[in-house]
């Protein structure tokens, strides 16, 4: 069975630089949901969208901003990145109103150095 | 959003069932309660979840006190593949902003299964 896909696996970036992080969720889901995962934490919550529109925010920079295209993935764009961005950054996504599952990616390692 | 509170770890022996405890004294009405695992190295994956009643599904089973102040998640014979952090989480089935609310992440239990 398909899963939620993220792009790049593994990203290095410089101080300073700018990343974009790609989401494809199940297809047929509507919403998607992106987390911040830093060394010997939990997930955090940064965002989530629902068709096409920003449904919930969480404790996303000012730097980052994401969006929903009409195909439903997502992309995650991170500007002036720091070292404190680095982390493993996680995309769920699930069907719109169901409170079942959210199925999540295998993550974006960014490392910022 | 409500809070849960689980042990930091636990440990069981490969085989054998074990009891993950979760308190969650200031559940709401509308709050279903959620559990994922995260293995090393990997996205968090949905366990299983309800509301009121006790639920059974091929990875576990969920037992709900009946002031749903408390639930257990149960594996019932543990395997090394099951060790990982486990959250427990309490998700709002109001929808916000069109969709099924945010799954918020605690301080899991980090379970240990041993030979």
């Amino acid at each position: 069975a398909a899963g939620v896909i993220q792009s790049p696996r593994h990203l290095i970036k410089e101080k300073r630089e700018t990343a974009t992080l790609k989401c494809y969720p199940i297809p047929r889901h509507d919403t998607v949901y992106w987390y911040q995962q830093g060394p010997g934490q939990d997930p955090q919550f940064l965002i989530s969208f629902y068709e096409k529109m920003q449904s919930d925010k969480g404790s996303i920079p000012d730097r980052f901003s994401a969006q929903q295209f009409s195909d439903y993935h997502s992309e995650l764009n991170m500007s002036s990145l720091e070292l404190g961005d680095s982390a493993l950054y996680f995309c769920a996504s699930s069907l719109g109103q169901e409170n079942t599952e959210a199925f999540f990616g295998q993550g974006t390692r960014l490392t910022v150095v | 959003d409500a809070k849960t509170t689980q042990p930091n770890s636990m440990e069981s022996n490969e085989e054998e069932p074990v009891h993950l405890p979760c308190n969650h004294s200031t559940i709401s009405g509308t709050d279903y309660i959620h559990w994922y695992r995260q293995l090393p190295s990997q996205g968090p994956e949905y366990v299983i979840h309800g509301l009121t009643s006790n639920v059974n599904n091929r990875m576990a089973s969920l037992a709900i006190a009946e002031d749903r102040k408390s639930s257990t998640l149960i594996l019932h014979r543990a395997t090394l593949r099951d060790a990982a952090v486990y959250y427990c989480i309490l998700r709002d089935s109001l929808t916000r902003g069109g969709t099924a609310s945010k799954l918020t992440f605690g301080t899991g239990t980090r379970l240990q299964v041993t030979l």
